[in-house]
């Protein structure tokens, strides 16, 4: 069954380092998104991505945070200068059709643990 | 704005039990799906149902059920004779019909731990 994939799965960087997550999407969807976890916390959208460009964004996602799509199958976050508050589960997700406002289901992909020191 | 609330925090049952997860949600929107996701131990998050604003019909998967009841927006999960694989955290999350709105809103989680 194909699934979401993520690497690293964990990731120790240092405060003001830039670190890209990178994600591997289902390879016949064409919606992708980004999540993150803070320790014990609930799930928070930062990010929605179709036809190579951000179709919206939470207030999370700041001009520290950027996406991209390198290539046909690799979907990145990137965070330019890391702080300690971006410690947390980074999830990215697909969907096959028009995400989940037309009622597709979003796959999540098993997450990269970022911690920052 | 969309927000959905899962009050309980933590449940603890034995083996073979049965156990209901609550969610209850709020949204203007007419149109709009619901989710349960399964992280267990291990982290990620695994798909569990979806069900539109539309299908009030309740839905049977082997131990699991949900139940949904717009009058009290409310669409509760549950889990018949538990066993210990069932432990994890259980999200019920929304979306909504916008066009523009993409996202899941998540609830904050349940623990259910099954003891032997």
């Amino acid at each position: 069954e194909p699934e979401v994939t993520q690497t690293p799965s964990h990731q120790v960087t240092q405060m003001g380092q830039e670190v890209i997550l990178r994600c591997v999407p289902i390879s016949n969807h064409l919606y992708f998104y980004w999540y993150r976890q803070i320790l014990g916390q609930k799930v928070e959208f930062l990010v929605s991505f179709y036809n190579n460009e951000i179709s919206e964004k939470s207030e999370i996602f700041d001009d520290q945070f950027s996406v991209e799509r390198p290539d046909g199958s690799n979907f990145t976050l990137k965070i330019r200068s890391t702080k300690l508050e971006d410690s947390a589960m980074y999830f990215c997700a697909s969907s096959e059709g028009a995400g989940p406002a037309m009622g597709e289901t979003q796959y999540f992909g098993p997450g990269t643990r970022l911690l920052v020191l | 704005a969309q927000k959905v609330t899962q009050a309980q925090t933590e449940i603890s049952v034995v083996e073979k039990e049965d156990v209901t997860l609550d969610c209850v949600y709020e949204t203007r929107d007419t149109t709009y799906y619901l989710f349960w996701y399964k992280q267990p131990p291990s982290g990620e998050l695994v798909f569990l149902i979806r069900r539109n604003s539309f299908d009030e019909q309740n839905e049977i998967s082997g131990r699991y059920s949900w139940n949904f009841q717009k009058s009290t927006s409310s669409f509760n999960f549950t889990i018949t004779a538990s066993q210990v694989v069932d432990s994890a955290v259980y999200f019920c999350a929304l979306s909504s019909y916008t066009g523009a709105n993409s996202k899941l809103t998540f609830g904050k989680g349940i623990t259910l731990s099954v003891r032997p």
